[in-house]
């Protein structure tokens, strides 16, 4: 089974804080993504990257950054974190067919 | 945008078939519809997806109207476990990210 992790189920973090958000995936997928996913907004797509050190901006990439070093791993960061970042974050990785989505990581900034 | 449109909520008693339909009137020639579904605080999760064809696999079946304008995913013998809210989305295969609406809250009855 494929499998994508992130590193934290939830997290907690002050205002200003820089945040790291790691997902890392074992199907050796070219593509991977980082949504988030708030009440009545759906889904939203912040970053994407279709291969190690390419990235391209979703519908929503202020305030984020990311990192793809490795093929399996892709980082979410959080430069300066503020309330409004507040959120569950969701990894997925993709083949042709289908997307597969990490267990997610809520995210509380204070 | 998301291009479906589902009805927000549905009820099912559990043991019968639960069918959730989906509305995407502008599909064009090139784009599957894919269904996936999102049990509270997890990732979601693949079930299945069409071009034209109707489709079944060990989770549903999907049933594509003629002028593929409509779908219904059907979960034959619904359980509790398939409580959860279900999206419809319409891209081409391989597309780089899904656009996920609003989705319909399954809610399977004891």
């Amino acid at each position: 089974d494929v499998k994508v992790t992130q590193s934290s189920r939830y997290l907690v973090k002050r205002t200003g804080e820089k945040v790291f958000l790691e997902c890392v995936q074992d199907m050796d997928h070219e593509n991977m993504f980082w949504y988030r996913q708030d009440p009545g907004l759906g889904l939203r797509l912040i970053y994407f990257s279709y291969d190690v050190k390419m990235k391209e901006k979703g519908d929503i990439p202020e305030g984020y950054s990311v990192s793809r070093e490795k093929k399996e791993r892709f980082s979410l960061i959080l430069e300066s974190a503020s309330t409004n970042q507040t959120s569950m974050y969701l990894c997925a990785s993709r083949e042709i067919v289908r997307q597969y989505f990490g267990p997610g990581t809520r995210l509380t900034v204070l | 945008d998301a291009k479906t449109t589902q009805p927000p909520s549905m009820d099912c008693a559990e043991g019968r078939a639960a069918n959730l339909p989906c509305n995407h009137s502008t599909i064009s020639g090139n784009e599957y519809v894919y269904w996936y579904r999102q049990i509270h605080s997890q990732g979601p999760q693949y079930i299945i997806h069409g071009l034209k064809n109707n489709e079944t696999n060990e989770m549903a079946s999907l049933i594509i109207t003629e002028d593929r304008k409509s779908s219904t995913l059907i979960l034959p013998h619904a359980t509790l476990r398939d409580t959860a809210v279900y999206y419809c989305i319409v891209e081409v295969q391989g597309a780089q990210k899904l656009v996920f609406g609003q989705g319909t809250r399954l809610t399977i009855n004891p």
